[in-house]
C-alpha cells in the first residue's frame, strides 16, 4: 500500500467552477499534509499546509483535513486557466519523513 | 533570504561517468532531502538528511548513489557509473528545525537538476 494516493486525473474543470483534488494517507500518526503545485518542467511550490483537522482557507484555495478517515482534500474556486498543474499531496509521517503523491493533473478550460 | 539552491541545472554524462549533484539548502535550514522525479511521474523520495548526518537513506538504491551533507559546504548526491536509467529530474528540498513550530515544518523545494545520460 503506498503512503499517499492521489487520483492521477486528468481532471478538467471550465474556467470559473471549483475544482476539487483528494489525497489519502496510510499513516495514522502524521501530523501535518501539504499542498504542492508543479508545473510542467518546474519545481514543486507549496501552496498550504494543513494540520489540524477541519477547513483552511487561502484566497481560492480550501484545504481540507479530517484524520479520522485519513483524507485531505483541496478545492480551487474560481479555477482559471493560470492553475492548470500538477497538485501533489504530501504528508509528513512519523519519522520525519515526506511522502508525495503522484500527483493529479489539472487541466482548467478558458 | 535566497532560496533553496542547486547546481548544475542541466547535467549530460556518458554511460559509466560520474555525477554530482549540488544542493545548498534556505539560510537557517538544517533539514535537506533529495527526490527523483521521472517525466510524467511523481517525487520518488530518496534520502533525508542533517548536518554530518544520514536519517534516512531507504529511498536510495543500495549500490552507485550517495549522499552527504558536511558541515560546511552543500549536500551532495552522487551517482556512480551512471546508466540511462539515471536520467531524471533530481530535487532537492529543505525545511526548518521541525522542533520550533508545527508549522514551520514545510519543505521548500530547489529548481532541481535534469540529468541526461546519454
Amino acid at each position: 500500500q503506498k503512503e499517499v494516493e492521489q487520483n492521477s486525473g486528468p481532471l478538467s474543470v471550465p474556467e470559473g467552477a471549483i475544482a476539487s483534488l483528494n489525497c489519502t494517507y496510510s499513516d495514522r500518526g502524521s501530523q501535518s499534509f501539504f499542498w504542492y503545485r508543479q508545473y510542467s518542467g518546474k519545481s514543486p511550490e507549496l501552496i498550504m499546509f494543513i494540520y489540524s483537522n477541519g477547513d483552511k482557507e487561502d484566497g481560492r484555495f480550501t484545504a481540507q483535513l479530517n484524520k479520522a478517515s485519513q483524507y485531505v482534500s483541496l478545492l480551487i474556486r474560481d479555477s482559471q486557466p493560470s492553475d492548470s498543474a500538477t497538485y501533489l499531496c504530501a504528508v509528513r509521517g512519523t519519522g520525519n519523513q515526506f511522502y508525495f503523491g503522484t500527483g493529479t493533473s489539472l487541466t482548467v478550460i478558458p | 533570504n535566497a532560496g533553496v539552491m542547486q547546481n548544475p541545472r542541466h547535467l549530460v554524462r556518458r554511460r559509466g561517468q560520474e555525477a554530482r549533484l549540488r544542493c545548498s539548502p534556505m539560510k537557517g535550514h538544517s533539514h535537506v532531502y533529495w527526490y527523483r522525479q521521472l517525466p510524467e511521474e511523481g517525487l520518488k523520495f530518496m534520502v533525508y538528511l542533517q548536518k554530518e548526518n544520514i536519517i534516512d537513506e531507504s529511498g536510495m538504491p543500495k549500490e552507485r548513489f550517495s549522499a552527504e551533507f558536511p558541515k560546511e559546504g552543500p549536500s551532495i548526491l552522487r551517482i556512480q557509473q551512471v546508466v540511462r536509467g539515471d536520467s531524471a529530474a533530481y530535487f532537492c528540498a529543505s525545511s526548518p528545525t521541525v522542533a520550533i513550530h508545527i508549522s514551520y515544518n514545510e519543505q521548500f523545494f530547489g529548481p532541481g537538476t535534469r540529468l541526461t545520460v546519454l
